[in-house]
Parts: structure tokens; C-alpha cells; sequence
């Protein structure tokens, strides 16, 4: 257990619809990533958050965005769904922003089907 | 930019075979290095990891050196064993910056 927990762990969903993921990090991780496994593009980085603030961006669409609140969790919003966004959604987090070393602990992923 | 290359898989080996997965990378800066694995069903596990040239990660039986003039992080182990069937990333972060960067991902099968 890597201690980051992610909800929903399925959803099943249609297109055009709009769904919410959400990650809590490890206790005392400032630091949130998201990431898109598909089977035809392999692990995608999404967004990063550190402490609130929006740090990296990645190959995230204009349709999905996401948010860090003040408890360090975080929510992913993906909308207007389409069938190419069925995929697993993995958060991840770790301790520091910078630095020589800096582990990412992975969530279990939320599987996300668009029907 | 920064990235990582991977060795496409899927990769089957017989049990006690002896593995390797080619990863290299480019970086602007002074990377990180690591592999994660991904056991089936499971988010990614950091495997072993190496923090500047000429260290060794190791962990379970693998390791991974970090090769600067070569600028590669290829992952060995001796004896693989059906347990070690998973997908393996290769991954980077440059000291500078805040984003990891994965590799496509290798998919090795150990059979009995």
C-alpha cells in the first residue's frame, strides 16, 4: 500500500458526460501528479500540483483540468468524454518539489470506461 | 527535450533466464533515473532508482547503473522468476524541473 488512495476505482460513464477523479497523497506529500495510462500510448503525464499551485504541465487536454485544495488532495475533471478517454487514471505523489531525488508513490488508478 | 527510450516488449523469458531491458534517456540537465513496475491490476512500484553517474540501484534481485557516457539505465537480473512477470518503466527527473518522464512501458512474461 503506497498510501495514496484514489476514488473511484471503476466508472463507467458515457460520452459527452463529465466525471470527477480524486486522489489524497500520503500524508505530507505536497506534491500531486497526474497521469494517462492507455494500452496504445503507455503512461501519459497529465498535470503536477505542488502545494496548491499548478508546477508542470504535460500532454493534458483543454477538456480535462484539475485542481490541488488546501487539505493536498486532488480532483481530476475530465469533460465532454469521448470513447479515446477510456483509460486508467493514475495520481501520484511525493515529498519534495525539487531535488536530487525525489520517489513518486503511485495510487492504485481509477479505470475509467466511455461507453 | 527530456526523455526516455525503452525497450519495446513484450518480452517472455523461462524462469532463472537471465533479464535485460535497454532503457536511454536524454536530459538537458542532471537527471535522476528509475525504474517502476507495474504488477498486474496494481499501480507503479519504484523498483530501484540512481541519483547521479556511475551509482547502482539494486532491489529484489535487480539492478540498474547509471551510465552517463552512455546516457543509459538498462535493468539486469540474473535469475528471473515467474513472480517478476510485470511491466517495467523506465523513468527520469531532472534535478531542475518538476515533471518525471516514463517510458513507454516493457511487458516481460517469466514462464515456468
Amino acid at each position: 500500500d503506497s498510501g495514496v488512495t484514489q476514488t473511484p476505482k471503476h466508472l463507467i460513464t458515457a460520452t459527452g458526460q463529465r466525471v470527477t477523479l480524486r486522489c489524497s497523497p500520503r500524508s505530507g506529500d505536497l506534491s500531486v501528479y497526474w497521469y494517462q495510462q492507455s494500452l496504445d500510448q503507455g503512461l501519459q503525464f497529465l498535470i503536477q500540483y505542488y502545494n496548491g499551485e499548478e508546477r508542470a504541465k504535460g500532454n493534458i487536454l483543454e477538456r480535462f483540468s484539475a485542481q490541488q485544495f488546501p487539505d493536498l488532495h486532488s480532483e481530476l475533471n475530465l469533460s465532454s468524454l469521448e470513447l479515446g478517454d477510456s483509460a486508467l487514471y493514475f495520481c501520484a505523489s511525493s515529498v519534495l518539489m525539487r531535488g536530487s531525488y525525489n520517489e513518486q508513490f503511485f495510487g492504485p488508478g481509477t479505470r475509467l470506461t466511455v461507453l | 527535450g527530456d526523455s526516455v527510450t525503452q525497450m519495446e516488449g513484450p518480452v517472455t523469458l523461462s524462469e532463472e533466464a537471465f533479464l535485460t531491458i535497454n532503457c536511454t534517456y536524454t536530459a538537458t540537465g542532471y537527471p535522476s533515473l528509475f525504474w517502476y513496475v507495474q504488477y498486474p491490476g496494481e499501480g507503479l512500484q519504484l523498483l530501484l532508482k540512481a541519483t547521479k553517474a556511475d551509482d547502482k540501484g539494486s532491489n529484489k534481485g535487480f539492478e540498474a547503473t547509471y551510465r552517463k557516457e552512455t546516457t543509459s539505465f538498462h535493468l539486469e537480473k540474473g535469475s528471473v522468476q515467474v513472480s517478476d512477470s510485470a511491466v517495467y518503466f523506465c523513468a527520469l527527473k531532472v534535478n531542475t524541473g518538476n515533471q518525471f518522464y516514463f517510458g513507454t512501458g516493457t511487458s516481460l512474461t517469466v514462464i515456468p
